[in-house]
């Protein structure tokens, strides 16, 4: 079946620093991945559209400037929150979405748990 | 636009009892609607979903949901608990060809001995 690897597990960085997190689709082509942000205790929010070849597309409210978001092959994409500061701690979980009905709803990766100290 | 609104943030039963975690939508177009379930520190797995077809959906761990239109609800039913499935539980809207999900606030689900 279709399956979304997400990576790192989890991370933690300084103040200041970038992260990268990265979303691929392993047996599948994704045109499409989608970006969600969970803060502690709190849903799942969209952050972004992220589109193979094109600019992302970003929610209300995302700053584009700090979660930079790059899909560079049809398997691939990528978030890099720049100069991370405490408050960008969070749950990040990217979705990808394969061909099909029965695949539909699968495709979430396992997250990428972000502390910045 | 897609919305979901789940009633009860927490909710608390018996191991044995009835579990009922409610939710509600709010779509312009015909909806895909789903049930996430997810442990401290990890992903979103999926129970179920509805997209087509028998409104009545049985998923994973004796999980099952019934698509009621006229009600827009998708509420999630178990007949019994059972300790392991102390989680929280996500309902989640979306619509084909734009494959973004929103989701409900989520609901704590919590399982007495």
């Amino acid at each position: 079946g279709a399956v979304v690897s997400q990576h790192p597990s989890w991370v933690i960085c300084k103040s200041g620093t970038s992260v990268k997190i990265e979303c691929r689709s392993l047996d599948f082509q994704a045109t499409t991945m989608f970006w969600y942000r969970q803060f502690p205790k709190q849903s799942l929010m969209l952050m972004a559209t992220s589109n193979e070849g094109s600019k992302a597309t970003y929610e209300q409210g995302v700053e584009k400037d700090k979660f930079l978001i790059n899909h560079a092959s049809l398997t691939l994409s990528t978030l890099t929150v720049t100069s991370a500061h405490p408050e960008d701690s969070s749950f990040y979980i990217c979705s990808a979405v394969p061909g099909g009905l029965a695949n539909y709803g699968y495709t979430f990766g396992s997250g990428t748990r972000l502390t910045v100290v | 636009a897609q919305s979901v609104t789940q009633l009860g943030s927490h909710v608390s039963v018996s191991e044995g009892a009835l579990v009922l975690l409610r939710c509600n939508y709010s779509s312009s177009v015909p909806p895909y609607l789903f049930w996430y379930v997810q442990y401290p520190n990890q992903g979103l797995q999926l129970l179920l979903k509805y997209t087509t077809g028998a409104t009545l959906v049985k998923g994973i761990n004796g999980f099952e949901a019934e698509f009621k239109k006229s009600e827009t609800s998708f509420h999630l039913t178990k007949p019994s608990a059972h300790m392991s499935d102390a989680a929280e539980y996500f309902c989640a809207v979306s619509v084909r060809n734009f494959n973004k999900f929103y989701f409900g606030s989520g609901t704590k689900l919590n399982v007495k001995p």
